[in-house]
């Protein structure tokens, strides 16, 4: 069966330092992968999309790596600040149509 | 400002009651998309829909119904059929549905057994 899997242990990080967050895959051969912020309580905001044919997408302090090899995603925060604290998620294509098929999102916690 | 409005943001319903979410869009998207929420699991797809007067269901449909008469509004309705409806309820919009353009969410309703 298809799975998404990403750390489901807060990631906790001290102001300055990168954080790097995982999203690994099974059974699917996703076209397009894309990452989501969300805040307590509130919707996911959109941040990023990689291609299959990109290694590496970058957005600011943002960036995004794709290896199809390894189904696996990496989303690197850097320079963190107590503002970048929220969980993330990836979310990969599920069918030829655009249905997205989301992880369940990892917490990251940014101390000053 | 273009965006997805949800209401209520909270909501509780009573057993063997429906009870109906609002989601409306001003971003002119054709695609509009109804997920729950539950701690510690992904979003999960209820229904979807690529054009008005046309809609499918997601991976858990049973005990949910909705509506496209109108481009700009989903509404969802949460029937007595479903037996475990608290969760957090998200509304998405998409330019159309393809899996290369980001949805835009809702802040969501938050649903609850009384």
């Amino acid at each position: 069966s298809q799975k998404i899997e990403q750390n489901s242990e807060a990631l906790n990080i001290q102001e300055g330092k990168t954080a790097t967050l995982t999203c690994n895959y099974t059974n699917y051969s996703p076209a397009y992968l894309q990452w989501y912020r969300q805040d307590p309580g509130r919707g996911p905001v959109f941040l990023l999309l990689i291609r299959e044919n990109e290694k590496e997408k970058r957005k600011e302090r943002l960036k995004v790596t794709f290896d199809t090899t390894l189904k696996q995603s990496l989303f690197h925060i850097t320079a963190s600040q107590p503002a970048d604290s929220a969980t993330y998620l990836c979310a990969l294509l599920s069918d030829s149509w655009g249905k997205l098929q989301f992880g369940a999102g990892t917490q990251v916690v940014v101390t000053p | 400002d273009g965006g997805i409005t949800q209401s209520p943001k909270y909501l509780f319903r009573k057993e063997g009651q429906n009870v109906t979410l609002s989601c409306e869009q001003n971003l002119n998207h054709d695609a509009m998309y109804w997920y729950r929420q539950d701690p510690g699991q992904g979003l999960r797809l209820i229904y979807y829909s690529q054009i008005v007067n046309d809609f499918q269901k997601g991976d858990i449909a049973e005990g949910y119904s909705v509506s496209r008469e109108k481009k700009e509004s989903f509404p969802l309705t949460v029937t007595s059929a479903q037996k475990n409806p608290t969760a957090f309820y998200l509304c998405a919009s998409s330019p159309a549905g393809y899996s290369n353009q980001p949805q835009h969410f809702g802040d969501g309703t938050r649903l609850s057994i009384l």
